[in-house]
């Protein structure tokens, strides 16, 4: 079975830093490529950063380009997202997303993390 | 920037039938994905490739796309069904991997 489990949320101050994890299990972790997805309090889901399998390829939504890093451990099947310089608009729950083998789009979701930007 | 435009809010009575569309510049043409997510709950897909169901979802729930519009529809609707709905597809930029619609709150009246 398919398990992505994301940990790390918080309550940071702006301008603070966080270092969000999925954990994934029940698949090859290393032939996927993972996503980072947040939803703000009451909104819409918005992609913010991919990386594909090998680490070669990494892309970022406008918004948080600058200042959030997407990394990948292939060993410990393990997805990261290094948070800097947050902003109280970055407050969301943040999900880690497989994609589908055409990455077309995601077929499994974390339950997600929490991250709230405030002081 | 590729967007994807979704009504706010649908309501049906139950065993109706829903309707939840998705515009956008030429969808038809690209593959689209529908989710389903309830209050405190992470997206669950419903349809895959415009059409197609996973496995486990019911045949009440279905999938059409052309031309400017995707549609996703479920028949004999249920107070289960009540949930917001998004839309999405792969616009394959480098600042825009996936783009989701704004959703759709179907209310079950």
């Amino acid at each position: 079975e398919v398990q992505l489990v994301e940990s790390g949320g918080g309550l940071v101050q702006p301008g603070g830093s966080l270092r969000l994890s999925c954990a994934a299990s029940g698949f090859t972790f290393s032939t996927y490529g993972m996503n980072w997805v947040r939803q703000a309090p009451g909104k819409g889901l918005e992609w913010i950063s991919y990386i594909s399998s090998t680490s070669n390829t990494i892309y970022y939504a406008d918004s948080v380009k600058g200042r959030f890093t997407i990394s990948r451990d292939n060993a410990k099947n393990s997805l990261y997202l290094q948070m800097n310089s947050l902003r109280a608009e970055d407050t969301a729950m943040f999900y880690c997303a497989r994609e589908r083998s055409d990455s077309s789009g995601p077929d499994y979701w974390g339950q997600g993390t929490l991250v709230t930007v405030s002081s | 920037s590729y967007v994807l435009t979704q009504p706010p809010s649908v309501s049906v009575a139950p065993g109706k039938t829903a309707r939840i569309t998705c515009g956008g510049n030429n969808i038809g043409s690209k593959s689209v994905h529908w989710y389903q997510q309830k209050p405190g709950q992470a997206p669950v897909p419903v349809i895959y490739y415009d059409s197609d169901r996973p496995s486990g979802i019911p045949e009440r729930f279905s999938g059409s796309n052309s031309g400017n519009t995707a549609t996703l529809t479920i028949s004999r609707v249920e107070a289960g069904d009540e949930a917001d709905y998004y839309c999405q597809v792969w616009h394959s930029s480098s600042d825009h991997h996936w783009v989701f619609g704004g959703g759709t709150k179907l209310t079950v009246l």
